[in-house]
């Protein structure tokens, strides 16, 4: 069954960055883009940017530009997301999700941001 | 980047009713759109692609219609597992979603 498990809970200070990562598994890991969304508490979803895990062509939303990397390792069927210059605003919860209907999703991950 | 509008933000519904939820793309978007789920604390769960798509999996009271801006979700008859918050995603170009709808049972 195909699974997407999420790296755990991350706290950062002011201006660090964070490396969220999520395994795929149960299916071919090169066959489906990743979506990449987040979710500030209480609010509505985000979408951040894509990756495609078998070139490693990326999109990114122009409010990320700059800011984001998305990543993979193929060997380990596993995609990453970095935010970097992490500010109170980016606390959410992070989600990995697979291909452009988002099918299926990881648990999240939450990065809280805080002094 | 297009943006989507869906509406209610609200609605309160008694078991068994037909609720309609409506969204907006403020661009044609053709046939690209989804729409998702979610519980508190949970991850979103894809009900429909492709504006009247069925997941796999998904209870038929769910439908979806709708091409070009206008869309349509509707379950035909409300039950209390369907509370939750609902939203749209144009996937046309980078993806945007509406806003969200939440269906509370009354």
């Amino acid at each position: 069954q195909v699974q997407l498990v999420q790296s755990g809970a991350e706290v950062k200070k002011p201006g660090a960055s964070v490396k969220v990562s999520c395994k795929a598994s149960g299916y071919t890991f090169t066959t489906y883009d990743f979506n990449w969304v987040r979710q500030a508490t209480g609010q509505g979803l985000e979408w951040m940017g894509w990756m495609n895990p078998n070139s490693g062509n990326t999109g990114y939303a122009q409010k990320f530009q700059g800011r984001v990397t998305m990543t993979r390792n193929t060997s380990i069927s596993t995609a990453y997301m970095e935010l970097s210059s992490l500010r109170s605003e980016d606390t959410a919860v992070y989600y990995c999700a697979r291909g452009a209907i988002s099918d299926y999703w990881g648990q999240g991950t939450r990065v809280t941001v805080s002094s | 980047d297009i943006q989507m509008t869906q509406s209610p933000s609200t609605l309160s519904a008694s078991v068994g009713d037909r609720v309609t939820i409506t969204c907006r793309a403020s661009q044609s978007i053709t046939s690209w759109l989804a729409w998702f789920q979610q519980k508190p604390g949970k991850a979103p769960k894809l009900l429909i692609y492709k504006a009247s798509s069925l997941q796999s999996g998904v209870p038929s009271r769910f439908s979806g219609s709708g091409s070009g801006t206008e869309f349509t979700l509707t379950i035909s008859s409300l039950q209390p597992d369907d509370s939750a918050t609902y939203y749209c995603q144009q996937y046309n170009s980078f993806p945007t979603f509406g806003q969200g709808t939440k269906v509370e049972i009354k």
